[in-house]
């Protein structure tokens, strides 16, 4: 089945460090892998997304390839702030009953000190 | 933002009665979904709308039914609650079929707790 595996956390850094977030997948044919943020008391909102194997997706200095080779979407960010503390969601789509729906992986809780 | 929002923002109820959630959309997005979020869990969905009175089950649909008559409504009914029902519930929407497309838009969530 379609299933996603992140690193366990939490993950404490101090700011200015750098951030890597583990991520891989099992999936049938050629999903879309995304990355959510969940800050607290929020919603989760999108942070990037990649649609094929080598497609890079970034934002807000975030960066994650997908790496079809691996079954891996590891998330990086150079140079962490304590903004971006948070919880961190990798997901694939997959295929249900004609509609494409997301699995997630069970959240990797990053805190950065000052 | 995505106009989305949950009511209520938290409940509290107790175990065998009945419990509605709302989700009100101003988007006119055709997909709508109902997730809960629990420790160790992550996200998992319980049913979803494809459009108006179209619906399906998700992972862990058990307990749970859901109804949409409008586009911007979509509510999420626990016919008995239980204790493990105890969560924190989001609504999200999309308006495309193909997800490596379309992105998922959650609303800020309904936390539930069942005694």
């Amino acid at each position: 089945g379609n299933s996603v595996t992140q690193m366990e956390g939490p993950v404490t850094l101090s700011e200015e460090a750098f951030l890597t977030i583990n991520c891989t997948y099992t999936a049938t044919g050629y999903p879309s892998l995304f990355w959510y943020v969940q800050y607290p008391g929020e919603g989760l909102q999108l942070l990037l997304k990649a649609t094929k194997a080598d497609d890079k997706g970034s934002n807000k200095g975030f960066e994650a390839t997908y790496r079809k080779e691996t079954t891996s979407f590891h998330l990086e960010k150079g140079s962490v702030q304590v903004s971006d503390s948070a919880v961190y969601f990798c997901a694939l789509s997959r295929t249900q009953g004609g509609s494409e729906k997301l699995v997630f992986g069970k959240g990797t809780k990053l805190t950065v000190n000052p | 933002d995505a106009g989305i929002t949950q009511s209520p923002r938290h409940k509290v109820t107790e175990t065998g009665t009945p419990v509605t959630l709302r989700c009100h959309q101003t988007e006119n997005h055709r997909y709508m979904y109902w997730y809960r979020q629990d420790p160790g869990h992550g996200l998992r969905l319980i049913h979803y709308s494809y459009g108006v009175k179209d619906t399906d089950k998700g992972e862990v649909s058990d307990g749970y039914s859901v109804s949409r008559s409008k586009t911007e409504d979509f509510l999420l009914t626990l016919e008995s609650a239980t204790s493990s029902q105890t969560s924190v519930y989001f609504c999200a929407i999309s308006d495309g079929d193909t997800m490596a497309k379309n992105i998922q838009y959650f609303g800020a969530g309904t936390r539930l707790s069942v005694l």
